[in-house]
């Protein structure tokens, strides 16, 4: 049993570049968050997918899509990396009926 | 949307000594408070939560208290030591439906030994 995993643990793109952070959880989980840390700053959602082929726009979209593409799939892709989009993202995942979210270990992506 | 404050942004204390850390909340709807401890460079890991029909939650030297009415809770770590520095978080969310967590912008407490 892997939790939540992400893939890659790093990432170094230029201005304009685009890539797709994978996010995976084997725990039969229905829900699944993309969050991203900024340096001092806790948390902020980006995305939020409740079930399969569901998903919803948290607090910082812009720039970003996702695509939930199973149950234990959940990815998030930037189209055109910007330098703002520097910084850790974290996968989540919870099961129905529970509070508790699991991390996965954070992608730290920079942007040149 | 929900808006979440954490005070201090930094805490210093002697081992031994009790750390406070503080969090305001602006959705009465809110009704579940974790808190996560985050080491430099790992994931967040909750050490402590509280729902909104609780009062007070004491796991050994970690205690959170909630206070619905004035919309605060605070997490209360006794007889601190050098492991227990690390930057923590709060959070809330409603717990129903969309369960996404708004999270405080963090304390960073360190430990001296």
């Amino acid at each position: 049993n892997a939790g939540v995993t992400q893939t890659p643990k790093f990432q170094v793109l230029k201005t304009g570049q685009s890539m797709t952070l994978q996010c995976a959880q084997d725990m039969n989980h229905n829900s699944m968050y993309w969050y991203r840390q900024d340096p001092g700053m806790g948390l902020r959602l980006i995305y939020y997918s409740a079930s399969e082929g569901t998903t919803d726009k948290g607090e910082v979209p812009n720039g970003y899509n996702v695509s939930r593409l199973n149950k234990r799939e959940f990815s998030l892709r930037l189209e055109s990396a910007a330098p703002s989009q520097t910084s850790v993202y974290f996968c989540a995942s919870n099961r129905d009926q529970a509070y508790e979210q699991y991390f996965g270990p954070g992608t730290r992506l920079t942007v040149t | 949307g929900e808006n979440v404050e954490q005070h201090p942004s930094t805490l210093s204390v002697q081992e031994g000594d009790s750390a406070v850390i503080k969090c305001t909340y602006s959705d009465s709807a809110s009704n579940y408070f974790p808190w996560y401890k985050q080491e430099l460079g790992k994931r967040p890991q909750l050490i402590i939560d509280i729902r909104s029909n609780v009062g007070e939650k004491k796991d050994q030297r970690i205690a959170v208290t909630l206070n619905k009415t004035a919309k605060h809770f605070s997490l209360h770590i006794t007889e601190t030591q050098p492991e227990d520095s690390a930057v923590y978080f709060c959070a809330s969310s409603r717990g129903t439906g969309r369960r996404a967590l708004t999270f405080g912008s963090g304390t960073r407490l360190q430990v001296q030994p």
